[in-house]
C-alpha cells in the first residue's frame, strides 16, 4: 500500500485569505484525488487530479475556489481560496495506487482547516 | 449512478457481543463495494473490499462483510466486539465502470460505532 502524507497537518485561518495543502506519496500513481469531510460528515469527492491534465472538479466545486496542482506523479496540492468558515473541514488526498479495476483507494492522514 | 445508504448512524453493542453495520447500495453495474474505518484522529483505512469475486469478503481485525445481489446489501459483521473497534464506519461504493480504474468512491453517510464495557 502507499504511504501518504499531507501538510499541514492543521491550520487555523483568517476569512478570505488562501491555504494550500501539500499532499506527497512515496511511490508514483496516476490518479490523485482530494475529498472533504465537513464536520460530523461524510467524505465528499471535490476533483480528480491526474498528471499532465487540468484538474477534474465534481459538481459543486469549482477551479477559483479550490485550484489543484499535480506537477508529477507523487504529489498534488489543493488550495481552498478566499476562505469563509463554511470551509472549516478536514481535507483528504487519495490515491489509486493498486491499479486494478476495483477504484480501491488510500487516504493520506487529512489537513483539518479551521476558519475564523 | 451509484449510491450507498447505510442504515444507521449510530450503532452502540457491549463488549465481546456481535457487530452489524448495514450498507445498501444502488449502482447501475457490477459495483465495487468497500468499508473504510476512521477512528477518532486519525486517516481513513480499507478494512475489505468486494470486487466481484467471493460474496463473502473477509477484512482485517475480523471483519467481515456479505454481498448479496439480490437485496443490493453489503453488511458489515464481526462475531465479537473489542474496545478498540470504537470508530466511524464508512461504506463505499466505487464509480468504477469495468475495464477502467482509479475512478471516484461515493460513501455513505457512515455509522458510528461505540462499544459498551
Amino acid at each position: 500500500s502507499a504511504v501518504i502524507s499531507q501538510k499541514p497537518s492543521r491550520d487555523i485561518c483568517q476569512r478570505g485569505t488562501s491555504l494550500t495543502i501539500q499532499c506527497q506519496v512515496d511511490s508514483q500513481v496516476t490518479m490523485m484525488f482530494w475529498y472533504r469531510q465537513q464536520p460530523g460528515q461524510s467524505l465528499t469527492l471535490i476533483a480528480t487530479a491526474n498528471q499532465g491534465s487540468e484538474a477534474t472538479y465534481e459538481s459543486g466545486f469549482v477551479i477559483d475556489k479550490f485550484p489543484i496542482s499535480r506537477p508529477n506523479l507523487t504529489f498534488s496540492t489543493l488550495t481552498v481560496s478566499n476562505m469563509s468558515p463554511e470551509d472549516s473541514s478536514i481535507y483528504l488526498c487519495s490515491v489509486d495506487y493498486s491499479g486494478e479495476t476495483s477504484g480501491e483507494q488510500y487516504f493520506g492522514p487529512g489537513t483539518r482547516l479551521t476558519v475564523t | 449512478a451509484q449510491s450507498v445508504t447505510q442504515l444507521d448512524s449510530h450503532v452502540s453493542v457491549s463488549e465481546g457481543t456481535p457487530v452489524l453495520l448495514r450498507c445498501n447500495y444502488s449502482s447501475s453495474y457490477s459495483p465495487s463495494l468497500f468499508w473504510y474505518v476512521q477512528h477518532p484522529n486519525k486517516g481513513l483505512q480499507l478494512l475489505l473490499k468486494y470486487t466481484s469475486a467471493a460474496t463473502l469478503v473477509k477484512g482485517i481485525n475480523g471483519f467481515e462483510a456479505e454481498f448479496k445481489k439480490s437485496e443490493t446489501s453489503f453488511h458489515l459483521t464481526k462475531p465479537s466486539a473489542h474496545m478498540s473497534d470504537a470508530a466511524e464506519y464508512f461504506c463505499v461504493v466505487s464509480a468504477a465502470r469495468m475495464g477502467e480504474y482509479g475512478n471516484k468512491l461515493v460513501f455513505g453517510a457512515g455509522t458510528i460505532l461505540r462499544v459498551k464495557s
